[in-house]
């Protein structure tokens, strides 16, 4: 069965410094992994994701994830912090032959705090 | 192009009850995924349409059930309604295909009193 963990409930970074949102994953196969964001209020929306290839991944508003496979990690990175970027962060996982199901596995969420 | 719609955005029931809620998804999606969110279970996969058939279910009872239509357009509905089904509920689609992301609606906001 896949699964997610967020080690971090929340994570606080001053404007202007660099951002981590940690992620880890289990898969029994090959991971497909995503990054969602959630505003108050709102569904989510997509920020990145990794399929095959290069292990940085970039994405929405300057955002960028890499992929480790032996550590089993997706961690999404911004190297400047902005105010707006505040909000519910969600990592997600897919089998890339559908085993164990086709819908994602999603993690318990990070909150981003930035502070001004 | 027009996004994920949900609708209704909020509502409010009383235990024991039964709702729809709609969603109509991106043009040329064919599958559709219904969410629940609380804060206390964080996102729980509810079920997976596709071409009109169920093609995956989560852990939820039998009250929870869907159906997807012809044009794509999905429902959703929940029999006697308890007061632990108050939630987000999410619907979200998809292109085919494991590499495909979701596009989220906002959700309708479901109050059970």
């Amino acid at each position: 069965a896949q699964s997610v963990a967020q080690p971090e409930d929340q994570v606080n970074v001053a404007e202007g410094n660099p951002l981590t949102v940690k992620c880890t994953y289990s898969v029994s196969g090959n991971p497909y992994l995503f990054w969602y964001v959630q505003y108050p209020n709102r569904g989510l929306q997509f920020l990145l994701k990794y399929i095959t290839g290069d292990n940085l991944v970039k994405g929405s508003y300057g955002f960028e994830a890499e992929f480790n496979k032996s550590q089993t990690s997706f961690h999404l990175k911004k190297p400047s912090a902005l105010v707006s970027d505040s909000a519910l962060y969600f990592c997600a996982v897919r089998d890339a032959w559908g085993r164990g199901g086709q819908n994602f596995v999603f993690g318990p969420g990070t909150r981003l705090s930035v502070l001004p | 192009k027009a996004g994920v719609t949900q609708t209704p955005r909020y509502l409010i029931k009383t235990r024991g009850q039964q709702v729809t809620l709609s969603c109509s998804p991106i043009s040329g999606h064919r599958s559709v995924s219904w969410y629940q969110q609380t804060p206390g279970q964080g996102l729980q996969f509810l079920f997976e349409y596709f071409s009109e058939t169920q093609r995956n279910k989560g852990n939820f009872p039998g009250r929870f059930s869907g159906r997807q239509f012809s044009n794509s357009r999905s429902e959703m509905n929940v029999s006697t309604l308890e007061l632990g089904d108050s939630a987000l509920y999410l619907c979200a689609s998809s292109l085919a295909g494991q590499g495909s992301s979701y596009t989220f609606g906002s959700g309708t906001r479901l109050t059970v009193v």
